[in-house]
């Protein structure tokens, strides 16, 4: 499984843009990028995904290198409520036999959200 | 309702004991999972089925035995309990057969163990 690399943390302030890097230099043709994140006490939740394109969902917006070795996960205006942490993890797109459609999580990136 | 829970949500037991924790999923889905996050955080995957059939045994003592009845279920049994087992264990489901590329994974709440 091709491995990322995020930061082990970063600040914002409450109301502004958060850009959250990942990089995946070794990211293969068939793996989409995802991004979950996991809020204290609760279990990781999907946040966006993407193969080659930027992506738009209502939680947040997924920026993709047009070499795809690395994005970034927008926060158009935190909230108090997206402190947490952020992982961003390979998932090959083809499944079979092989490929179970697990996600591994490296350490992901803690965000602090300042009032 | 809750598409993925498990049961108990707290588990304070002493070591040797034996002991179970439940997952059940209402999103019809086709594959379970249990992840184990230890006292750093890391998340690392245990098991996964798909369809009842063991998919991924990832180099887990055998004193864990996963367990599924049927697809919407998948337990998780601990023997002999060690105090390194204390972590908090989380289930996951997802739709892999049939989709390409998505097929996003939905987490329980986890369930809190610890070995005394």
């Amino acid at each position: 499984d091709a491995k990322t690399t995020q930061p082990n943390s970063m600040e914002s302030n409450e109301e502004e843009p958060v850009h959250l890097p990942c990089n995946h230099s070794t990211i293969s043709g068939t793996d989409y990028i995802h991004w979950y994140r996991q809020l204290p006490s609760q279990g990781p939740e999907y946040v966006i995904h993407g193969l080659t394109s930027n992506v738009n969902n209502r939680m947040a917006s997924l920026a993709i290198a047009e070499d795809r070795k690395s994005s970034t996960l927008i926060l158009h205006r935190a909230t108090l409520r997206d402190a947490a942490v952020y992982y961003c993890i390979l998932r090959d797109v083809v499944y079979g036999s092989g490929n179970t459609g697990k996600l591994i999580f490296g350490q992901g990136t803690t965000l602090q959200v300042k009032p | 309702d809750t598409a993925v829970s498990q049961t108990p949500k707290y588990l304070v037991t002493q070591m040797g004991n034996d002991k179970s924790i439940k997952c059940e999923q209402n999103l019809g889905h086709d594959t379970m999972y249990w992840y184990k996050q230890d006292s750093k955080k890391f998340l690392k995957i245990m098991f996964s089925y798909n369809n009842k059939e063991l998919i991924i045994n990832e180099t887990v003592p055998n004193r864990f035995s996963p367990k599924s009845p049927d697809k919407a279920h998948l337990n998780l049994h601990i023997n002999s309990l060690e105090l390194g087992d204390s972590a908090v264990y989380f289930c996951a489901s997802s739709q892999v057969k049939g989709r390409r590329g998505h097929g996003e994974l939905f987490f329980g709440e986890g369930s809190r163990l610890t070995v005394l």
